[in-house]
């Protein structure tokens, strides 16, 4: 089946500019987490979501970054003004339970976004 | 806080050659761990993962890792690596509770598989 998928897949922003990235998750999934992949580096955790609550923001790493699920399965990951130092790939995952077991769900992840600020 | 420690940062092997890559892990409770890999111009996908019971665990494409609880480390091997293991390999870990949680990923290690 399809799996996850992100649009656009690669972005360049001026300095200063909004953008808004998108996530499909595979269908029927509960869980969805976004990342942010710094070049070098391994994924580092932004937010989850479980349904349409956002559940954990505690990675965002500023009141710039913004997420949203509104209705439980597609999610847009917003930067206002963004920053030199956003640039990376930004990898949305998603797996598919919430409790009980959940901690045992394997995390599918998209091909991300590659996001280049000039 | 959890983090993950990942000792090579690249790694070049001849073909043939056996590979051992290192993970370990910092974290108090109980963990699941995970390595996945991400071949060159493609997605992350799960190669392997341990939950309990059995601490060497096999994978795909002939991968296996073995968890060792008193080491808190979960490294990679393959007996033999061919030139299509060439890709870039991350180690993660996450609690295990009662509900869903993020991976910690280690920094990842570049693999070379040259003829």
């Amino acid at each position: 089946g399809a799996g996850v998928s992100q649009s656009p897949r690669y972005k360049v922003a001026k300095r200063g500019q909004d953008v808004a990235l998108r996530c499909d998750p595979i269908s029927g999934h509960v869980s969805l987490f976004w990342y942010q992949q710094a070049l070098g580096q391994g994924p580092e955790f932004l937010t989850y979501f479980q349904n349409e609550a956002q559940l954990d923001k505690s990675g965002l790493p500023s009141d710039r970054f913004f997420a949203e699920r509104p209705e439980g399965s597609v999610s847009t990951l917003k930067i206002q003004r963004t920053q030199q130092e956003d640039s990376a790939v930004y990898l949305c995952a998603s797996s598919p339970r919430t409790s009980g077991r959940a901690s045992t769900d394997t995390q599918y992840f998209g091909p991300g976004t590659r996001l280049t600020v000039l | 806080a959890q983090s993950v420690s990942q000792h090579n940062h690249h790694v070049i092997l001849s073909e043939a050659a056996s590979l051992e890559l290192g993970c370990n892990y910092s974290y108090g409770g109980t963990v699941n761990l995970f390595w996945y890999v991400q071949y060159p111009g493609q997605h992350l996908q799960l190669l392997l993962k341990y939950f309990s019971g059995d601490p060497l665990v096999k994978g795909i494409k002939g991968f296996e890792a073995e968890f060792i609880k008193s080491k808190f480390s979960f490294n990679l091997r393959k007996p033999s690596v061919q030139w299509s293991d060439t890709a870039e390999y991350f180690c993660a870990v996450k609690s295990r509770n009662s509900g869903n949680t993020p991976l910690v990923f280690g920094k990842g290690t570049r693999l070379s598989v040259i003829a």
